[in-house]
Order: structure tokens, then sequence, then C-alpha cells
């Protein structure tokens, strides 16, 4: 079944540390995205990337970084700058940047 | 800056009620309003609305938008406990004919419960 598979379903952060949430899909779409959701808010665009190789900050990157070395693949780093990182996040594709939105499940990342 | 309101924030109801959930929005150069169920944390598309006064339907599930007063209602009639999720809505803004899936706007959701 094709999909998008984020993992893990929780992750916990120590202070100071840098954590990879993983998203995999093989819907063979080229545009993938990561949010943030947090109660009481709406999604929130971190990065996109409409293309191999290629990727944009969205409208809350401070303390993020991604990849996309792989059509597939689109990880995400939440960085020792993001001083407040305890949110849902979601990592989404779309066959181009104007079609629909496939979300994952979502990882839930908490700080100890 | 671009804002989506959803109301109201909860719901609960009685399996088989009909429910409305609303969404405005204020956007510059709107291009459309879609609509999501996440349950289960995925959230999953349920329509898109581009013309105003157009119903989108799906069984159970229609939407309407409605330009002029700039806002969009998801009903659901004869609910049924698989209906409970939050709802999102999303807006979709272009800039010059730049449009796509990054100038999304999402609302805070509706949390919906249907108590058996």
């Amino acid at each position: 079944d094709g999909g998008i598979t984020q993992s893990p379903k929780y992750l916990f952060r120590k202070e100071g540390q840098n954590v990879t949430l993983s998203c995999e899909q093989n819907l063979n779409h080229d545009a993938m995205y990561w949010y943030r959701q947090d109660p009481g808010q709406g999604l929130r665009l971190i990065y996109y990337s409409q293309i191999v190789n290629d990727f944009q900050k969205g409208d809350i990157a401070e303390g993020y970084s991604v990849s996309r070395e792989k059509k597939e693949s689109f990880p995400l780093t939440v960085t020792s700058a993001q001083k407040n990182p305890t949110a849902f996040y979601l990592c989404a594709s779309s066959r181009d940047r104007d079609e629909k939105l496939f979300f994952g499940s979502g990882t839930q990342l908490s700080v100890l | 800056e671009d804002k989506v309101v959803q109301s109201p924030l909860s719901l609960v109801v009685h399996e088989g009620d009909t429910v409305t959930l609303n969404c405005s929005y204020e956007v510059t150069n709107f291009r459309s309003l879609l609509w999501y169920k996440q349950e289960k944390k995925a959230p999953t598309f349920l329509f898109m609305l581009t013309s105003s006064g157009i119903e989108k339907k799906s069984g159970r599930l229609s939407s309407i938008l409605d330009k002029k007063e700039l806002s969009s209602i998801l009903n659901i009639t004869a609910t049924q406990t698989g209906d409970s999720a939050i709802y999102l809505c999303a807006v979709e803004a272009t800039e010059y004919f730049n449009f796509g899936n990054e100038k999304l706007t999402f609302g805070t959701g509706t949390r919906l419960t249907i108590i058996p």
C-alpha cells in the first residue's frame, strides 16, 4: 500500500541534543512538507521541498534543518537551537505543489 | 497576515445528530479552501472548494463556500461515532499566479466528539 511513514511515533529530546524525525513516502510524490501542530494553533509550515536536492524555509524554520537527497525521504532535524520543540510533527507529500496533501501519522516530540 | 478561524473549537453531540462546522478566513488573493479530517493523528483530505455556492458532497458530509461572507461550512448528517475527529480547514492564497501547498493557512480545527 502506498503511503507516508513517519518514525518514531514518540521521541524524547534531552537539553542540547539534536534529534531527527524520519519521513518516507512511496507515493512517488515530488513535493514534501513538514508541519508542526501545537494545541490551540493551526498547522504551521516548517520546511518544504518541491523536488529532490531542493528545499525552502516555511514560516517557522528557525531551529530546524532538513535534507532531500532522495525523492522518497525528507528527514527533519530538530536542533538544540529550537528552544520550544515539544509539539506534534506532521510530514506530508503531494504529487506536485498544487495537488492535495497526504499526511503521515505524526511524531510526538517531548523534552526531558 | 492571512488568518483562518474555525468554530466551534469543540463540539459534543449524540449519534444521529446533524452538525455544522464553520470556517471563516481573511486571506489576500483567495484561491481555494480545503477541509481535512484528522483522526488517529493523520489528516485525510475531504473537500476542496474554489467556487462560491457550489456544494461538494460525499456521503453524509457536505461543504459549501460563500466567498461573499469569506466562509465555508461543513455539514455532517446522521453522525456516527466514526465521525469523531478534529476537522481542519485550510485556505490557499495565490500571489502573482504563484500558488501551492506552501501557501496554505490552517485553522486551529474543530474537535468533534460523537457520543453513542
